[in-house]
């Protein structure tokens, strides 16, 4: 479905701890981002990637921190410097430059 | 950096009618501003957009409209049905596509579709 896949769906994290959400496209698409979603904020983008190896800061990079080891993948991870993670994390990924953005299907993280 | 500002955050329309949506950018380099839907816990799906180069574009019951001189864009739906009942998200983005920095977003607005 879309060819962008998200995991988990659900995530719960404890104090003080590290998880990581997973974005892996079958698409061949060279550029890829991770949003955060907030009732009534809208999306706002954390971190984006347009090549392999290479990342940069979005708007709200803070707590956060990605890897683009692979084209397909683009993993998210939130610290424990995110003091407010709860949230709906949803990955994007596009061809290139001109062409149009594509999301999987969301990640709902919370806090224990 | 871009600010986009859309409203109204809530429309309540009677079934058949239309309803419209605006949005306003800050930056003049923009060039494209597409709009997505979204459905309750789902993810974004766009359904239209359009370039600087032109100035409305429709598909069927949807239309956008694009003013650069005033910097603010619109969408138009006609006929409306309870299907339309979503989340409708406007952006801008100045790489002509998400390809380069990725697109900024408005806070949404909340279409409801009374029967």
């Amino acid at each position: 479905d879309g060819g962008i896949t998200q995991s988990p769906k659900y995530l719960f994290r404890k104090e003080g701890q590290n998880v990581t959400l997973s974005c892996e496209q079958n698409l061949n698409h060279d550029a890829m981002y991770w949003y955060r979603q907030d009732p009534g904020q809208g999306l706002r983008l954390i971190y984006y990637s347009q090549i392999v190896n290479d990342f940069q800061k979005g708007d709200i990079a803070e707590g956060y921190s990605v890897s683009r080891e692979k084209k397909e993948s683009f993993p998210l991870t939130v610290t424990s410097a995110q003091k407010n993670p709860t949230a709906f994390y949803l990955c994007a990924s596009c061809l290139g430059y001109g062409e149009k953005l594509f999301f999987g299907s969301g990640t709902q993280l919370s806090v224990l | 950096g871009e600010n986009v500002e859309q409203h109204p955050s809530t429309l309540s329309v009677q079934e058949g009618d239309s309803a419209v949506i605006k949005c306003t950018y800050s930056d003049s380099a923009s060039n494209y501003f597409p709009w997505y839907k979204q459905e309750l816990g789902k993810r974004p799906q766009l359904i239209i957009d359009i370039r600087s180069n032109v100035g409305e574009k429709k598909d069927q019951r949807i239309a956008v409209t694009l003013n650069k001189t005033a910097k603010h864009f619109s969408l138009h739906i006609t006929e409306t049905q309870p299907e339309d009942s979503a989340v409708y998200f406007c952006a801008a983005s100045m790489g002509s596509g998400g390809g380069a920095d990725g697109l900024t977003f408005g806070k949404g607005t909340h279409l409801i579709i009374q029967p």
